[in-house]
């Protein structure tokens, strides 16, 4: 089992509709989540980080974590073209390493 | 600096040829990490630093790979002999401490012919 999973799209939704991008994870420990977008041919960025159970909000977006059934998901609102890009999730592994799941490919049309 | 640089922005070497890649993190990160992108794939761990230590090396591919970290700043990952396997674009990333947000650099793009 790899330790950070993903689906690698691609998830393609319409604009103005609501993207859902799931990620789970194999190390029980994990304490730390993060949502980071990657346009192509660029460096990935951080858009979201969330540390509890339950739904972190920041404008558009929304972290979700599960840590029992270890899993964490991001919802994005009212998608924009702009959004499309690759959305990878970084979990922290044994309190040591941040690794990276193979990431979801979204795809958003007008 | 203002952010996470590296250097050199693009690499091209000759197979068997060592190559040095450059980073220097964002002044008072304290952690550094080094990461693989092949084409279309993820980001493969490869190293970690905290300070001038690396608690986690499981990640270099093989002995050919090696990191070093100076003075709590600047990082080198050096490949010795490279192969075509070892195509791919390197990404450095820092952050204040461990467990916070990295920053990422622009990465250094590797081919070896």
């Amino acid at each position: 089992q790899k330790e950070v999973e993903q689906n690698s799209g691609p998830l393609s939704v319409p604009e103005g509709a609501i993207a859902s991008l799931n990620c789970t994870y194999s190390d029980r420990g994990s304490q730390s989540f993060f949502w980071y977008r990657q346009y192509s041919g660029k460096s990935p960025e951080l858009i979201m980080f969330i540390y509890s159970n339950g739904d972190k909000e920041d404008g558009r977006f929304t972290a979700q974590l599960n840590k029992a059934s270890q899993y964490v998901s991001l919802l994005i609102r009212d998608s924009q073209p702009s959004d499309s890009a690759t959305y990878l999730c970084a979990v922290n592994i044994n309190t040591d390493k941040l690794i990276f799941g193979t990431g979801t490919r979204l795809q958003v049309f007008p | 600096g203002a952010g996470v640089s590296q250097s050199p922005s693009n690499k091209v070497t000759e197979k068997g040829k060592d190559v040095e890649l450059r980073c220097d993190p964002i002044s008072g990160h304290t952690a550094l990490y080094w990461y693989r992108q092949s084409l279309g794939q993820g980001l493969e761990f490869l190293i970690y630093f905290q300070g001038n230590s690396a608690p986690d090396k499981s990640g270099l591919p093989s002995d050919r790979f090696s990191a070093e970290r100076t003075g709590g700043s600047v990082s080198t990952l050096t490949i010795q002999r490279t192969q075509q396997e070892d195509s791919a674009v390197y990404l450095c990333a820092s952050s204040r401490d461990r467990d916070e947000k990295l920053f990422f650099g622009s990465g250094t793009q590797l081919s070896v012919l």
